[in-house]
């Protein structure tokens, strides 16, 4: 089955820096790649998603990029804030099981002050 | 809209009881799911569901049941709990494939 790796597990920053954080997914019939936002004792929340057909997509600071043949995509945070902070989850789908996802194990970003 | 919603939100069960999880969202949402989440492990599925009277297993679905007898509800069951089954479910549903998928707010389950 699907297979996604997600990289640094940790993540700390100064506010006002960039954050990255990489996942790698191994099906290459993958065809949608969400990331997830989620706060203390909180359900995750959609924060950006891109599909296959696209190599990169932006919300304000947010960015994602896909790479297709690398089977690698990548969330970009500009200008961080505290607000920022959480665990990020990135995730993968395949038509062949419909919405299922297969997900990261998550990275905490820190920003601080 | 209410979305998606769980219940109970706080459980604790003794080894070998048997309990059901409610799930229901009410935006005629064709697909839905359970994961759950431990930690330092992300989500994983345990299973999922793509319309009314089908089921699917997923990443690890051993322990639990589901069914689908209306687009609205998709219960999960826990046969005999076991303490490896602590740990916080989530439903989530959505309307097709590759779409936004809506979370609901959690269940946290301890088993002793």
């Amino acid at each position: 089955g699907e297979n996604v790796e997600q990289h640094p597990s940790t993540l700390s920053v100064q506010e006002g820096d960039s954050a990255v954080i990489k996942c790698t997914y191994s099906d290459s019939a993958s065809n949608y790649f969400p990331w997830y936002k989620q706060e203390l004792g909180k359900r995750p929340q959609l924060i950006i998603d891109i599909r296959s057909n696209v190599g990169e997509k932006k919300d304000q600071r947010i960015a994602v990029t896909l790479n297709k043949t690398a089977k690698h995509f990548s969330l970009h945070i500009t200008e961080t804030q505290p607000e920022d902070s959480a665990v990020y989850f990135c995730a993968a789908s395949t038509s062949n099981s419909g919405y299922a996802l297969n997900f990261g194990k998550g990275t905490s970003l820190l920003v601080t002050p | 809209n209410a979305g998606v919603t769980q219940t109970p939100k706080f459980q604790v069960l003794k080894t070998g009881q048997s309990m059901t999880l409610q799930c229901a969202q009410d935006m005629n949402h064709e697909y839905m799911s359970w994961y759950r989440q431990d930690p330092g492990m992300g989500l994983r599925l345990i299973h999922y569901s793509v319309g009314a009277g089908i089921t699917d297993q997923g990443e690890v679905p051993n322990g639990y049941n589901v069914s689908r007898s209306t687009t609205e509800d998709f219960p999960l069951r826990l046969l005999s709990a076991a303490p490896s089954q602590t740990s916080v479910y989530f439903c989530a549903s959505t309307r097709e494939s590759g779409n936004t998928i809506y979370f609901g707010e959690g269940s946290w389950l301890t088993v002793v």
